[in-house]
């Protein structure tokens, strides 16, 4: 069964602080994404990678890190978080050559900055 | 069975959705090119690969030599970006092996 795990459902940080989220998936997939989802503005892909050590930006990477150094592990990293990141966070992966709707995704972050 | 085969052959998305096109080629190549074609237009290389990943834009194409596959890579697609792409590799011996083209259709 597909899966794709994201390490809190809920988290509470302070303006400032440094914040890792991290995602994993067990389906041995190459490309894997971040997300965020806010009211009125849908899903934005803040990054992606398609490899191991491979990433790039996506709409709106500014605030935001990502590290891929294993295939089925993905973080997004807030060096400083704002109040302006509270949001819900998305990881998803899929298959290279896949099309956008094979896209599986995790449960989601909803992060609080305080 | 062809030596280049690429996937999907068909493509929809929505604006602003990530997209990958697949190519896997069964022959050694000195070189893989991403070609685009828009409907009544000419054809156009985007890229010329042999080896890690090249980007132009919101275009991103990658190609691992182990595994003969190369990837194309469209971040934030546009209506603008629909057209028919075509991975074509240059053979061992010199010759342009073309695959069957993966005609994508992005809709505001």
């Amino acid at each position: 069964d597909v899966k794709v795990t994201q390490s809190s459902r809920y988290l509470v940080k302070r303006t400032g602080e440094k914040v890792f989220l991290e995602c994993v998936q067990d389906m041995d997939h190459e490309n894997m994404f971040w997300y965020r989802q806010d009211p009125g503005l849908g899903l934005r892909l803040i990054y992606f990678s398609y490899d191991v050590k491979m990433k790039e930006k996506g709409d709106i990477p500014e605030g935001y890190s990502v590290s891929r150094e294993k295939k089925e592990r993905f973080s997004l990293i807030l060096e400083s978080a704002s109040t302006n990141q509270t949001s819900m966070y998305l990881c998803a992966s899929s298959l290279a050559g896949g099309s956008t709707d094979t896209q599986y995704f995790g449960p989601g972050t909803r992060l609080t900055v305080l | 069975k062809n030596e280049v085969e690429q996937s999907p052959q068909n493509l929809t998305a929505q604006e602003g959705e990530f997209i990958t096109i697949n190519c896997s080629y069964s022959v050694g190549i000195s070189a893989l090119h991403w070609l685009q074609q828009h409907p009544g237009g000419g054809i156009v290389s985007l890229f010329m690969l042999s080896s890690g990943k090249k980007k132009h834009g919101r275009l991103i194409a990658t190609i691992n030599i182990q595994e003969k596959h190369s990837s194309l890579h469209i971040t934030a697609s546009h209506p603008r970006d629909s057209a028919v792409y075509t991975c074509a590799v240059i053979s061992g011996t010199d010759k342009l092996i073309f695959g069957t083209g993966t005609r994508l259709q992005v809709f505001p």
